[in-house]
């Protein structure tokens, strides 16, 4: 089952900030964030471990209550170039496959 | 550094036939993961190859294989092709990591487009 995301989508002023939300069913490892952007591949963002441990972007961070089962994305001051579709991926098993959750439409504007 | 990179980056075929989509892992990994992403959708794993060999498979029929060669490149083949097959195939590579599973950060390649008429 994959993890649900929300929102769906928001719109956000340049400089605004927004949150997006990853919850799962599941016992989780870690929680992966991606940005993908209209036809291009997925970016890697952010990956958060069980334990606490986190890496990534510089200017985007990052929460995983393991107990809940849930991550949030946070966007600070957004810029236009954060626009595009947000995916969580979360790790459940031994290996490292990822299940992507529903996706958040971030649309930044002037 | 040299990315993730795919070949080739369209595809048409038509119901029925058999396609070979080829992915080259970024420098330095050895594990590589192939998604199908369908329009307005996040991906989903098909297969993920490690040692040449597959080390786990998401819910997809055995019409989907794959391989992955000595120097961790990999290929998908997808056989009798329906329509329903039309999508983006994303490869990701990564780098086992000894300390265990779900902490490696997998990079995606810029996708084959597949469209099946």
């Amino acid at each position: 089952q994959q993890p649900v995301q929300s929102p769906q989508a928001v719109i956000l002023r340049e400089g605004e900030d927004a949150v997006i939300n990853c919850s799962s069913s599941k016992a989780l490892y870690s929680v992966h964030w991606y940005r993908q952007k209209h036809g291009e591949a997925p970016v890697f963002l952010m990956i958060l471990l069980k334990g606490g441990e986190q890496k990534g972007h510089e200017k985007i961070s990052a929460s995983f209550n393991e107990k809940k089962q849930q991550s949030s994305l946070y966007l600070t001051a957004s810029q236009l170039s954060y626009s595009g579709t947000y995916f969580c991926g979360t790790a459940t098993g031994t290996a490292s496959k990822l299940t992507f959750g529903t996706g958040t439409r971030l649309q930044v504007t002037l | 550094d040299a990315g993730v990179t795919q070949s080739p980056t369209h595809l048409i075929k038509t119901r029925g036939q058999q396609v070979t989509l080829r992915c080259s892992p970024k420098s330095g990994h050895d594990t590589v993961s192939w998604y199908q992403q369908a329009l307005g959708q996040g991906p989903q794993f098909i297969f993920q190859y490690y040692e040449e060999e597959e080390r786990q498979r998401g819910n997809f029929p055995d019409r989907f294989s794959g391989h992955q060669f000595p120097n961790y490149s990999s290929e998908l083949n997808v056989n009798a092709l329906l329509l329903g097959d039309s999508a983006l195939y994303l490869c990701a590579s990564s780098l086992v990591l000894a300390s265990g599973s779900g902490r490696d950060t997998q990079y995606f390649g810029p996708g084959t487009r597949l469209t099946v008429l």
